[in-house]
C-alpha cells in the first residue's frame, strides 16, 4: 500500500510567494496532521484533522498559514505570503484516528524561502 | 511544554547499550517514541500508555513512569541501522495522537 504522498518534495521560492504544499494521507485514516520541523524548534505540530474537520489550529504561527481538507483523500497547507522564515521541512501526518496510534509521516516537502 | 531528552546526542559501538531519557513538566497521557534517520521521515517506534499498557513493532523496551512524568527508552545491543534521531512525542491534553515532541537525542553506532 502507499504511504502519505506529499508533493512538492522540495520547493524553492523568493519572499512574498504563495506556496502551496499537498498531502495523500493512507486510505482510511481518519486523521491528518501538518508538522513542520527546524533545526531551532524541531517538529511542531502546525494543524490537524478528523474526519476532514479542522479539529486543532493553535499551532498554526499565524494568519499567513492556512490548511484545508476538502476530502478524506487531499490536503493543502497555504503561506501566502512566504518569509524566509518559513524554510523548514513540513511533514504531513496521518493515522486511523486521532486516539494514541501510529502516526504515518509522509517523506516531507522542504521549503526554501529566498 | 517542550519534553526535554537526554542525552542531545550520544555514539555507541555496535552491540552496546543506551537509554534515552525523555521528561516534562506537565502531566502526560502518554508518550511515543519516533526514530528518523537523516533526510528521511519519522517512523513509529512505541507508544506507552497511562496505566502500563505499551503497544510497540520492535525490539525496543521503554518504560513510563506516570508520577515523574518521565519516559525511557531502552536501546540494548545496539545495531548499525539504529542510527537516527529519537524523539519522543508528549500527549498532554488526552488527545491522542496530538503530540508535542521533544528536540530529539542524536543516536550514531559505530562498528
Amino acid at each position: 500500500d502507499a504511504g502519505v504522498i506529499q508533493s512538492p518534495r522540495h520547493e524553492v521560492t523568493e519572499m512574498g510567494q504563495e506556496v502551496t504544499l499537498r498531502c495523500k494521507p493512507i486510505s482510511g485514516h481518519n486523521s491528518l496532521f501538518w508538522y513542520r520541523q527546524t533545526m531551532m524548534r524541531g517538529l511542531e505540530l502546525l494543524i490537524y484533522f478528523n474526519n476532514n474537520v479542522p479539529i486543532d489550529d493553535s499551532g498554526m504561527p499565524e494568519d499567513r498559514f492556512s490548511a484545508k481538507m476538502p476530502n478524506a483523500s487531499f490536503s493543502t497547507l497555504k503561506i501566502q505570503p512566504s518569509e524566509p522564515r518559513d524554510s523548514a521541512v513540513y511533514f504531513c501526518a496521518s493515522s486511523l484516528g486521532i486516539g494514541a496510534g501510529e502516526l504515518f509521516f509522509g517523506e516531507g516537502s522542504r521549503l526554501t524561502v529566498l | 511544554q517542550q519534553p526535554v531528552q537526554s542525552p542531545q546526542a550520544v555514539i555507541l559501538r555496535e552491540g552496546e547499550d543506551a537509554v534515552i531519557n525523555c521528561s516534562s513538566s506537565k502531566a502526560l497521557y502518554s508518550v511515543h517514541w519516533y526514530r528518523q534517520k537523516h533526510g528521511e521521515a519519522p517512523v513509529f517506534l512505541m507508544i506507552l500508555l497511562k496505566g502500563g499498557e505499551q503497544k510497540g513493532h520492535e525490539k525496543i523496551s521503554a518504560s513510563f513512569n506516570e508520577k515523574k512524568q518521565q519516559s525511557s527508552l531502552y536501546l540494548t545491543a545496539s545495531q548499525l541501522s539504529y542510527s537516527g534521531t529519537y524523539f519522543c512525542g508528549t500527549d498532554l491534553t488526552g488527545g491522542g495522537n496530538k503530540l508535542t515532541f521533544g528536540t530529539g537525542t542524536q543516536l550514531k553506532v559505530e562498528l
